[in-house]
């Protein structure tokens, strides 16, 4: 399983874009990248996936470099209901679908 | 659509007293089933896991035990809790492997047990 390492925490403002970037110098060929959202008292809550260049859904997008050695989650436009713990997660389709989730971004929105 | 059920919500138990936690997965079959405890402000530690009917994989040795005796149940059990079992307790599903879906995994709203 591949290690991540992201910020601990980071503050943003009402209305701003905020970008969370993951390494994973480790991933291998057949590793999916995917990130997490948890607010407190709640389980996670899938937000994107991805395995190369660029994904978007409703909520948020997701970067990745050729390399695919680090990855970046974007909201646009966050609000002070994004404040929660975004996790990184890497891994591949195996045998027991585990991953691994570290201590996460803890994201604090701001008025 | 698919839905995951977990109870109690909150729990509190004396320690020595044994433990029950349940959770089950509605509107898909043969998930791969997933205990989880997170401890205060710290990320999930991955306990159990289960692939199908009767196969449990331990991830951290303690006095916590998993079983699956149905498809879409999933147990977290002890036969005496220890102070140090209080936490956050997760159960999460994700698709088989051969439905070709990439990971995801599906939480629970979990259960909180204080352990006094």
């Amino acid at each position: 399983l591949a290690k991540t390492t992201q910020p601990i925490s980071m503050d943003s403002y009402e209305g701003q874009e905020v970008n969370i970037t993951c390494s994973h110098n480790n991933i291998a060929t057949n590793d999916y990248i995917t990130w997490y959202q948890q607010f407190p008292s709640q389980g996670p809550r899938f937000i994107i996936q991805g395995y190369k260049t660029k994904v978007t859904n409703e909520v948020a997008s997701l970067f990745i470099p050729a390399d695919r050695k680090s990855s970046t989650l974007s909201l646009p436009r966050v609000s002070l209901s994004d404040t929660a713990v975004y996790y990184c997660l890497v891994g591949l389709m195996e045998y027991g679908n585990k991953l691994v989730f570290g201590a996460g971004t803890i994201l604090r929105v701001k008025s | 659509s698919q839905t995951i059920h977990q109870w109690p919500a909150t729990l509190v138990q004396p320690v020595g007293s044994p433990l029950s936690l349940e959770c089950t997965v509605e509107g898909t079959s043969n998930p791969n089933l997933y205990w989880y405890r997170q401890a205060a402000g710290r990320g999930l530690q991955l306990l159990f896991y289960s692939v199908g009917i009767g196969q449990i994989s331990s991830e951290v040795p303690q006095n916590l035990s998993a079983s699956r005796p149905q498809d879409r149940q999933f147990i977290l059990s002890s036969k005496k809790l220890l102070l140090s079992d209080s936490g956050f307790y997760l159960c999460a599903w994700s698709p088989p492997r051969d439905r070709g879906a990439k990971n995801i995994q599906y939480f629970g709203a979990g259960t909180r047990l204080s352990v006094l």
